[in-house]
C-alpha cells in the first residue's frame, strides 16, 4: 500500500540557516504530493504541492521537487525565520488510495533567533 | 467563506459520557474526514465520507460513529467516552485536486 516516510525531528536551526526536511514515499499509482504545515494550536494547512514527476511546488520561500526516480519530495528553504517554527507533514494522495490522504509522522522545526 | 468549521473548540467529558463533534464546510467539497492527533502519533484517520450518503472506516474507528448529514456537514459521535479518546480531533474536506482543508480542531479531554 501507499506510505510516506519523513525524517524524525525535532530539527533545531538558527535564523537564516538552510532547511531540508527529507520525505520519501511508496505508491502503486501516480500520486500527488503535498507538504502541510501546522502552527501551534492550529489545524494543518497546505504549504505546497506537486502533481507529477519533476514538478516543483513552491510557496513562502519553501520548495519541493517531485522526484519519481528516487521517490522523494524533500522540503527546502534557503533562509528560515523564527516564524517558520511549526510541524511539517509530507503527504500523498492518488486514485488508488480511494479518497484518502496518507500523511507522514510530521517533523517539528524550531528556529532560534 | 469560512472554510471548515468545527464545534466545540474545547470539551471535557467524564468517562462514559457521550458527545457529538460537529463539522461543516462551505467549499462544496464531496469528501470529508475525521482525524485524531496524539503526541508522537501524527494524524490517524477515524472515518471518512467520500460523498454525501457514504461513510467508511479509517485506521482507528473503534468507539466512534459518524453521520454525513448533508454535503456540508459531517459529525463524529463518541457514544461512551474513554480516557484513551483524549486527543485533538480535526475535520477536513478535500478538493478534486486532493488538497485537504482542515478545521481548527477540537481539544477533547476525557477524565
Amino acid at each position: 500500500g501507499n506510505s510516506v516516510t519523513q525524517m524524525e525531528g525535532p530539527v533545531t536551526l538558527s535564523e537564516e540557516a538552510f532547511l531540508t526536511i527529507n520525505c520519501t514515499y511508496t505508491a502503486t499509482g501516480y500520486p500527488s504530493l503535498f507538504w502541510y504545515v501546522q502552527y501551534p494550536g492550529e489545524g494543518l494547512q497546505l504549504l505546497l504541492k506537486a502533481t507529477k514527476a519533476d514538478d516543483k511546488g513552491s510557496n513562502k520561500g519553501f520548495e519541493a521537487t517531485y522526484r519519481k526516480e528516487t521517490t522523494s519530495f524533500h522540503l527546502e528553504k534557503g533562509s528560515v525565520q523564527v516564524s517558520d517554527s511549526a510541524v511539517y507533514f509530507c503527504a500523498l494522495s492518488d486514485s488508488t488510495g480511494g479518497f484518502k490522504t496518507i500523511f507522514g509522522a510530521g517533523t517539528r522545526l524550531f528556529v532560534k533567533a | 467563506n469560512a472554510g471548515v468549521t468545527q464545534t466545540p473548540k474545547f470539551q471535557v467529558l467524564k468517562t462514559g459520557q457521550s458527545m457529538t463533534l460537529q463539522c461543516a464546510q462551505d467549499m462544496n467539497h464531496n469528501s470529508m474526514y475525521w482525524y485524531r492527533q496524539d503526541p508522537g502519533m501524527g494524524l490517524r484517520l477515524i472515518y471518512y465520507s467520500a460523498s454525501e450518503g457514504t461513510t467508511d472506516k479509517g485506521e482507528v474507528p473503534n468507539g466512534y460513529n459518524v453521520s454525513r448529514l448533508n454535503k456540508r456537514e459531517f459529525s463524529l459521535r463518541l457514544e461512551s467516552a474513554a480516557p484513551s479518546q483524549t486527543s485533538v480531533y480535526f475535520c477536513a474536506s478535500t478538493a478534486l485536486s486532493y488538497e485537504q482543508y482542515f478545521g481548527p480542531g477540537t481539544r477533547l479531554t476525557v477524565t
